[in-house]
């Protein structure tokens, strides 16, 4: 069965860290990672990778997917409070799979 | 351009009624998909239409039921409602089948008595 694996579940920081997201897998037929930010409601798309080693980058955000080991981390560099949110990673493979996210909490 | 809306915004039901929630697309987007999302179970997939054709099925039983109109907006139907279907349901739409144009509503949040 398909499963995505988000770790840490939750993380509290102060501003200006650096946090490392993890998200492994093992899903058929993969085809693109996708990482997403969940304030309230809504989740937002962050970054979309399909190659290997290829580093995405969004100002203070970026990820990298490694093919190999099957796993994406995320990166986010001088961290702000506007960062709290849930980050969640999906998996497209023959169905697309979330992981049950990392609840990052940015204190001043 | 209107982002994705979901009615109603907040339902409270009991055990054993049906349900039926609503999402209307960004205009011109005709992929329109349906995620329910629990503390203990994550974001999961229910299905994905894309004109008025169900595209894609997640493993959920068959008391959870959709369907398409014309102008490319979804309901969702939940029958024989259960304790364990508490939760956010999104919908999400695309103009294509490419996920990173895959905008979110603001969900329905769902509480079954």
């Amino acid at each position: 069965e398909d499963k995505v694996v988000q770790s840490p579940l939750s993380l509290v920081v102060h501003e200006g860290d650096t946090v490392t997201l993890n998200c492994s897998y093992e899903v058929t037929n993969f085809r693109s990672l996708l990482w997403y930010k969940q304030e309230k409601k809504a989740p937002t798309f962050l970054f979309m990778l399909t190659s290997s080693g290829i580093e995405k980058k969004s100002g203070r955000l970026s990820s990298i997917l490694d093919k190999k080991e099957l796993f994406s981390i995320l990166n986010i560099t001088a961290t702000q409070t506007g960062d709290s949110a849930i980050y969640l990673c999906a998996v497209d493979g023959n169905k697309l799979v979330f992981g049950a996210g990392t609840i990052l909490r940015v204190k001043s | 351009k209107a982002g994705v809306t979901q009615t109603p915004r907040y339902l409270i039901k009991t055990r054993g009624q049906q349900v039926t929630l609503s999402c209307s697309p960004i205009s011109g987007h005709r992929s329109v998909s349906w995620y329910q999302q629990t503390p203990g179970q994550g974001l999961q997939f229910l299905f994905e239409y894309f004109s008025e054709t169900q595209r894609n099925k997640g493993n959920f039983p068959g008391r959870f039921s959709g369907r398409q109109f014309s102008n490319s907006r979804s309901e969702m139907n939940v029958s024989t409602l259960e304790l364990g279907d508490s939760a956010l349901y999104l919908c999400a739409s695309s103009s294509s089948t490419r996920l990173e144009t895959q905008y979110f509503g603001p969900g329905t949040r769902l509480l079954v008595l």
